[in-house]
């Protein structure tokens, strides 16, 4: 059974930093790609970040680029989001996700979500 | 960015009645080399994650209800819910993942 359990939130002052991590089972981990998608309170989702199977590619939306850092450790099945510069708008559920793969194809639609961890980004 | 627009932002139907949502993209997800639409649907209930239901806009993902179908091409797609049900109040979402990937703001089902 595919498990994606997050950690790492909390509340943090404008300017701070956080660090969350998702520690997968499951599935081999290695060979997929993984991503993080969040959502303020009572509002929609928004993909945050992907990265590959191998590390070897990174994407990032514009909203976090040069603040968030996405990164995994295939040897510890976990997926890490660093995140810097915090600002109030970037307070929300951070859920991380599977993407799907069709041989050596990765296709960011996610089949597999935790339940997610809160970030509040707050004097 | 692909901006990913849907209609209604909420909707009440009667149970046993169709539920039809709309998503427009900003430009087309339809990738001509494999003739494939990179556009899927997910449902999330109140304090739930989201539920995957469809992908390449219109293949049922493993265990969703045969009652939720995809339809659409290029930059115009549906989800209908043929029979609404009560278990289905939620909000559905439609995301595009032909270039990263972006989300529709969601529209609410409710029973009428």
């Amino acid at each position: 059974e595919v498990q994606l359990l997050e950690s790492g939130g909390g509340l943090v002052q404008p300017g701070g930093s956080l660090r969350l991590s998702c520690a997968a089972s499951g599935f081999t981990f290695s060979s997929y790609a993984m991503n993080w998608v969040r959502q303020a309170p009572g509002k929609g989702l928004e993909w945050v970040s992907g990265i590959t199977g191998s590390a070897d590619n990174t994407y990032y939306a514009d909203s976090v680029k040069g603040r968030f850092t996405i990164s995994r450790d295939n040897s510890k099945n976990t997926l890490y989001l660093q995140m810097n510069s915090l600002r109030a708008e970037d307070t929300a559920v951070y859920y991380c996700a599977k993407a799907e793969r069709f041989g050596e194809r990765y296709y960011f639609y996610f089949d597999y979500w935790g339940q997610g961890t809160l970030v509040t980004v707050s004097s | 960015d692909i901006v990913m627009t849907q209609s209604p932002d909420s909707l009440a139907v009667s149970l046993g009645e169709r539920a039809t949502i709309n998503c427009k993209s900003s430009q087309s997800v339809l990738y001509s080399s494999n003739n494939k639409n990179y556009l899927a649907w997910y449902q999330q209930k109140p304090g739930q994650p989201p539920k995957l239901l469809i992908y390449w806009a219109s293949t049922r993902e493993s265990g969703v209800p045969d009652r939720f179908s995809g339809s659409g091409s290029g930059t115009d797609f549906t989800l209908t819910i043929s029979s609404l049900q009560a278990e289905d109040v939620a909000v559905y979402y439609c995301q595009q993942y032909y270039r990263n990937s972006g989300f529709g703001q969601g529209t609410k089902v409710e029973i009428k």
